[in-house]
């Protein structure tokens, strides 16, 4: 059973649309993050979200809107995509006061 | 703000050897987590190793090991009897206790040679 599962694993698509990521996971966490990581694989934290209420937004630009309908899931909605919007995503999810974070596989997303 | 530093972008090892990857963090704080993910071909983060600032002891995991050094901000992971499947990206990072982000460094990326 996986843990932490993102789809799509791989999203290409042209400037301008609108996609969205979807992530849930199955361990009961309370806690959902999304990670972005750049084409240098520098990885550095976008939302958190703590029973369905957002808790951290690291300066990421208003056409990145995360939605988190239950503890289970939290999607990534982005609009209007850039060429700069390619990277991998990455969910993950953690108890409250966690010692460790659950990652899922990533999203690749190209932007042409 | 923290910092993770890690200032070995690439490593190689040869099977069966034992090597060593360096992470700096820089904190005002005494109380915080560290730890060591691996990322190979695949993607996937994967947890290899945490330690507990207040916790003096070094962690261990099977042939993964820490030196953590807290006066000095260092968190160095040893890989014994390395294998083929250790290659991969590797992540030093950094969590707060007021906080849940992690802070990666900038990775290290392990060859293994046959």
């Amino acid at each position: 059973d996986t843990a932490v599962s993102q789809t799509p694993k791989y999203l290409v698509t042209q400037m301008g649309n609108d996609k969205s990521i979807k992530c849930e996971q199955n361990l009961g966490h309370d806690t959902m993050y999304w990670y972005k990581q750049d084409s240098k694989k520098f990885l550095k934290i976008m939302f958190s979200y703590n029973n369905k209420e957002l808790i951290i937004n690291e300066t990421v630009p208003n056409r990145f809107s995360p939605k988190s309908p239950d503890k289970a899931h939290l999607n990534l909605h982005i609009n209007s995509l850039e060429l700069g919007d390619s990277a991998v995503y990455f969910c993950a999810s953690s108890r409250t006061g966690f010692t460790e974070a659950f990652f899922g596989q990533g999203t690749r997303l190209t932007v042409v | 703000a923290q910092t993770v530093t890690q200032s070995q972008p690439e490593m190689s090892v040869q099977e069966a050897e034992t090597v060593t990857l360096s992470c700096t963090y820089d904190t005002s704080e005494s109380d915080y987590y560290l730890f060591w993910y691996k990322q190979p071909p695949s993607r996937q983060m994967i947890l290899v190793i945490r330690q507990e600032a207040y916790k003096q002891q070094n962690a261990t995991e099977n042939r993964f090991s820490v030196n953590f050094q807290k006066a000095a901000k260092s968190f160095s992971l040893k890989i014994s009897d390395s294998q083929l499947g250790d290659a991969a990206m590797y992540f030093c990072a950094y969590r707060s206790l007021n906080t849940d982000k992690l802070i990666f460094g900038t990775g290290t990326r392990l060859q293994v040679f046959p």
